[in-house]
């Protein structure tokens, strides 16, 4: 069946302006997941999702990250203002549930450019 | 806390050659799970294993095998006869209760080269 799948594959965008990011998670899963990725290091976690509501947010870095999902499958992260140090790659992840034992499966990610 | 460390930055290997990926990690979580996961060129983190804190035995699919050592906080990768596709960035991640079981604490990845 389909993976997760994200929109769009790249953006570029310019220093205060804002921008969306979009998740569409695979068939059935009632978790999702962001993760920001920037260069050379590893994931970092930013909020996950069970059904329409924000489970964990924890790892947003400031007021100007949000994110919603409000049907509960497909979630837009939405980033005001965008700061140069905002540039990574914005990864996708979703579970069959919240159990420990139910993988996340990723997406390709977004690769954002902030100019 | 809870932290990762996969100190090898990048490995480079001739096809056929077997190569191990370092793995430590810390958390004050007795119940803990850790994970390794692929990412190839393609971008998408592709899941490998997940092991829990209180199974330590060893596990071996075809060519790959984990050791999870408690003793020494480890939990190391091993691939045998490596091949071309091996190539990829691969990332042990950590996740428990301290930090939330579904929030994966990754490590910064081993980027593993194998030359033909």
């Amino acid at each position: 069946g389909a993976g997760v799948s994200q929109t769009p594959s790249n953006k570029v965008t310019e220093k205060g302006k804002y921008v969306e990011l979009r998740c569409d998670p695979i068939s059935g899963h009632t978790a999702l997941y962001w993760y920001r990725q920037s260069l050379g290091q590893g994931p970092e976690f930013l909020i996950y999702f069970q059904g329409t509501g924000a489970a964990d947010d924890s790892g947003l870095p400031n007021d100007r990250f949000f994110a919603v999902r409000p049907e509960g499958s497909v979630s837009t992260l939405k980033i005001q203002r965008t700061e140069r140090g905002d540039s990574a790659v914005y990864l996708c992840a979703s579970s069959p549930g919240l159990a420990v034992t139910d993988t996340q499966y990723f997406g390709p990610g977004t690769r954002l450019t902030v100019l | 806390a809870q932290k990762v460390t996969q100190a090898q930055t990048e490995i480079s290997v001739v096809e056929k050659e077997d190569v191990t990926l370092d793995c430590v990690y810390e958390t004050r979580d007795t119940t803990y799970y850790l994970f390794w996961y692929k990412q190839p060129p393609s971008g998408e983190l592709v899941f490998l294993i997940r092991r829990n804190s209180f199974d330590e035995q060893n596990e071996i699919s075809g060519r790959y095998s984990w050791n999870f050592q408690k003793s020494t906080s480890s939990f190391n990768f091993t691939i045998t006869a490596s091949q071309v596709v091996d190539s990829a960035v691969y990332f042990c991640a950590l996740s428990g209760p301290g930090g939330g079981y579904n929030k994966l604490i990754f490590g910064a990845g081993t980027r593993l080269a194998v030359h033909p």
